[in-house]
C-alpha cells in the first residue's frame, strides 16, 4: 500500500530559527515528490517538486532534499518568519493505474512560528 | 488573475438534503479534481475529470456526484447518502492529469451539518 508519513506532526519554533520537516514514503514506482504549504482555511500552494534524479532544490528560504534510495525527503526552512506558520504537506506521485497517475498525500506537519 | 474559485466558503446541510459546491477555474486547465480534507488526515480524492463530459471516481466517491459540462466548471454534489459529510472540500486543477505540473487549489468550502 502506498503511504506517505510526515514528522513531526506539529512543531513550534521561534522566529528567525531554522527547522527541518521530514517525509518518508513507500510509493512505488516513484515519479516525483512535491511539497505544498497550506495556510489555515486556504488551499495548498506548491513550494517545490523533486524528481528521481534531483537531490536538492531551493526556493528562497525553503530547501528540499530527496534520497530516492531510502525514500526520504526533507524540507528545510531557514530564518523562519511568522508567515511560515502553516501546514506543510508532502505529496508523492506514483504509478499509472487505469490511466490515472496516483497521488498519495501525507497528513502534514503543522508549523507554528512564535515571535 | 487566473485561479480557482470555490463557493460558498461555508455551507450548512440539513439531514436528508443534497448540497452543491461550486468550483470554477480560468486557468484553461483540462483536468479538475475534488478532494476531501479531514483533521489529522491527508487529502483524499473524491472525483476527477480529465476532459469535458468525462469524470472518474476517486478513492471515496460514495455519496458524492459531479458533472463536467464545461471546461471551466466542476461542481460537486454532496448527497444525503453521504452520512458523514462534515469536512473541508478542496477543488484543484492541472494542465493535464499525471504531468509534473502542480495542481492548483481553490481556497475550499467548509461543509457542516445542522
Amino acid at each position: 500500500k502506498n503511504q506517505v508519513e510526515q514528522s513531526p506532526q506539529s512543531l513550534i519554533i521561534l522566529e528567525g530559527k531554522n527547522c527541518t520537516l521530514q517525509c518518508n514514503y513507500t510509493v512505488s514506482p516513484f515519479s516525483n515528490l512535491r511539497w505544498y504549504k497550506q495556510d489555515t482555511g486556504r488551499g495548498p500552494v506548491s513550494l517545490t517538486i523533486m524528481t528521481f534524479s534531483e537531490n536538492t532544490k531551493s526556493n528562497g528560504r525553503y530547501t528540499a532534499t530527496l534520497d530516492a534510495d531510502t525514500k526520504q525527503s526533507s524540507l528545510h526552512i531557514t530564518a523562519s518568519q511568522l508567515s511560515d506558520s502553516a501546514s506543510y504537506i508532502c505529496v508523492v506521485r506514483g504509478s499509472m493505474n487505469s490511466g490515472y497517475s496516483t497521488l498519495t498525500f501525507g497528513k502534514g506537519t503543522m508549523l507554528l512560528v512564535s515571535p | 488573475d487566473g485561479g480557482i474559485t470555490q463557493s460558498p466558503k461555508y455551507l450548512f446541510r440539513k439531514e436528508g438534503q443534497n448540497v452543491t459546491l461550486s468550483c470554477e477555474q480560468n486557468l484553461n486547465h483540462d483536468a479538475m479534481y475534488w478532494y476531501r480534507q479531514d483533521p489529522g488526515q491527508g487529502l483524499r480524492l473524491i472525483y476527477y475529470s480529465q476532459i469535458v463530459n468525462d469524470f472518474q471516481k476517486g478513492d471515496i466517491a460514495e455519496g458524492y456526484s459531479v458533472s463536467r459540462e464545461k471546461k471551466e466548471s466542476f461542481p460537486l454534489t454532496v448527497t444525503s447518502a453521504q452520512k458523514n459529510p462534515t469536512a473541508f472540500y478542496l477543488c484543484a486543477s492541472s494542465p493535464i492529469q499525471g504531468s509534473n505540473q502542480p495542481q492548483h487549489f481553490g481556497d475550499g468550502t467548509r461543509l457542516s451539518i445542522l
